[in-house]
């Protein structure tokens, strides 16, 4: 079954910007009807959904991140990112990568841990 | 605060069965076709266990099983088991906006 690997640096520096990406194995990012998804969990606290691509490239964003996010797909490495600008102690979070299957998230990675600190 | 809210915990004995809520509007929850929830353990991803109102991916035991009452979607879980121990997350999906909504996770305590 499709595996979901998140990847990325931990440790992200104040008003900088977070960038990870997510490979998808054990099936193309493009077969299917799915959508990819990003979302995050900050310690202790529920989670929030970031954004989501097709492999079209059409995207869409939570509206509190849209002027902060860029979703991207590369099809030929099977791999979606996620850029998150101007960051603050708040994005500290653990960032999870996620197929959508039309209303639900049914393949998630293990999530990766991004520390926001000079 | 999020969207959704669940209680922050609930416990069962084992054998028992327990519900967690989910409150929302009815512009999310209230319309009940894409309610979800997912099963998370320390340290993991979470797992979905419903979507779509009443569905359960394979492997998903049917002691898990959902139910709504106008803005308010319920996991029911029956026959507690040790296992069962984790966070619980509701979530729900808009069509008309493309977003997802979570609840704040409820804590099962099995004792």
């Amino acid at each position: 079954q499709v595996q979901l690997q998140e990847s990325g640096p931990g440790l992200v520096k104040p008003s900088q910007t977070l960038s990870l990406t997510c490979t998808v194995s054990a099936g193309s990012i493009s077969s299917g009807r799915y959508y990819w998804s990003w979302i995050r969990q900050p310690a202790g606290k529920g989670l929030e959904w970031i954004g989501r691509i097709y492999t079209s490239g059409s995207t869409n964003y939570n509206p509190s991140l849209k002027s902060r996010v860029t979703i991207s797909v590369d099809t030929s490495k099977d791999q979606f990112s996620l850029k998150l600008s101007s960051v603050t102690a708040a994005d500290t979070a653990v960032y999870y990568c996620a197929r959508t299957s039309g209303s639900y998230f049914n393949h998630w990675g293990q999530g990766t841990l991004v520390t926001v600190s000079s | 605060q999020s969207a959704l809210t669940q209680p922050a915990s609930v416990s069962g004995s084992p054998g028992q069965s327990i519900t967690i809520s989910c409150t929302g509007t009815s512009s999310d929850v209230g319309d009940y076709k894409y309610v979800s929830w997912y099963q998370q353990h320390p340290g993991k991803a979470p797992k979905l266990i419903i979507y779509e109102v009443s569905n359960r991916p394979s492997g998903v035991p049917d002691r898990f099983s959902h139910s709504n009452s106008g803005n308010t979607a319920s996991l029911t879980i029956s026959g507690l088991q040790a296992e069962d121990e984790a966070d619980y997350y509701c979530s729900s999906y808009t069509s008309s906006t493309t977003n997802w909504v979570f609840g704040g996770g409820t804590k099962l305590t099995v004792l």
